[in-house]
């Protein structure tokens, strides 16, 4: 199964409000990444957070790791229309292989 | 600093038919990675060339076959076409040498197989 899986698969919130998407993983991690993609296009980097790191902010966003549980979420605060794309966690697995889960979609509505 | 660069944007082909796409990486970069995400699902690790060496693979058939040049581009060829090969195939780059290091990605090449 995937190395990381995200929660929920979807998310409809009103501009201005909080977005949080949950992240889960199965193997030990050195880092933790975090995408986005914009529908149908490539995907961009958001943020890394290390695996000795509990939380980390840039700009509007806010990520934490719990490595006890195995699991990150990021937090997107005072969302726009703009932030209506789909979100990705991504990590290593032991095998060399780069997982992506499924992602959360998220769309804003203005 | 240009970006990741792929082509084409989009490909149509039939069934049984071979198709070849390419991604050039950021300038300095030498792994590059390359990922296919079918509709509704997630993206799917197909490969992970460095320093012109193939490092590793996803869960893919051999008809999915790649190679990485002396100037760290690379090539993604699939052989004998499916209708479930068609996907958004993204190509990333990075430094190089490890997976922990931050991907940078391409817009994609859109294959459509008839």
């Amino acid at each position: 199964s995937q190395q990381g899986e995200e929660d929920p698969q979807a998310l409809s919130i009103q501009e201005g409000e909080n977005a949080t998407m949950n992240c889960s993983y199965k193997t030990s991690i050195n880092n933790l990444q975090w995408y986005r993609q914009n529908s149908g296009r490539g995907l961009v980097h958001l943020i890394l957070i290390r695996s000795n790191e509990r939380e980390k902010h840039s700009g509007r966003l806010r990520v934490t790791l719990d490595t006890s549980k195995k699991s990150s979420s990021l937090l997107i605060t005072a969302s726009r229309a703009a932030d209506t794309a789909s979100y990705f966690c991504a990590t290593p697995n032991t095998g060399n292989q780069f997982y992506f889960g499924t992602g959360t979609s998220l769309t804003v509505i203005p | 600093e240009a970006g990741v660069t792929q082509s084409p944007t989009h490909l149509i082909k039939t069934r049984g038919q071979q198709a070849t796409l390419r991604c050039s990486p950021i300038s300095g970069h030498t792994s590059v990675y390359w990922y296919q995400q079918a509709l509704g699902l997630g993206l799917q690790f197909l490969l992970w060339y460095d320093e012109g060496e193939e490092r590793n693979r996803g869960n893919f058939p051999p008809r999915f076959s790649g190679r990485q040049f002396p100037n760290y581009s690379s090539e993604l060829n699939v052989n004998a076409l499916e209708l479930e090969d068609s996907a958004l195939y993204l190509c990333a780059s990075s430094l190089g040498g490890s997976l922990w290091d931050e991907q940078f990605f391409g817009p994609g090449t859109r294959l459509t197989v008839l």
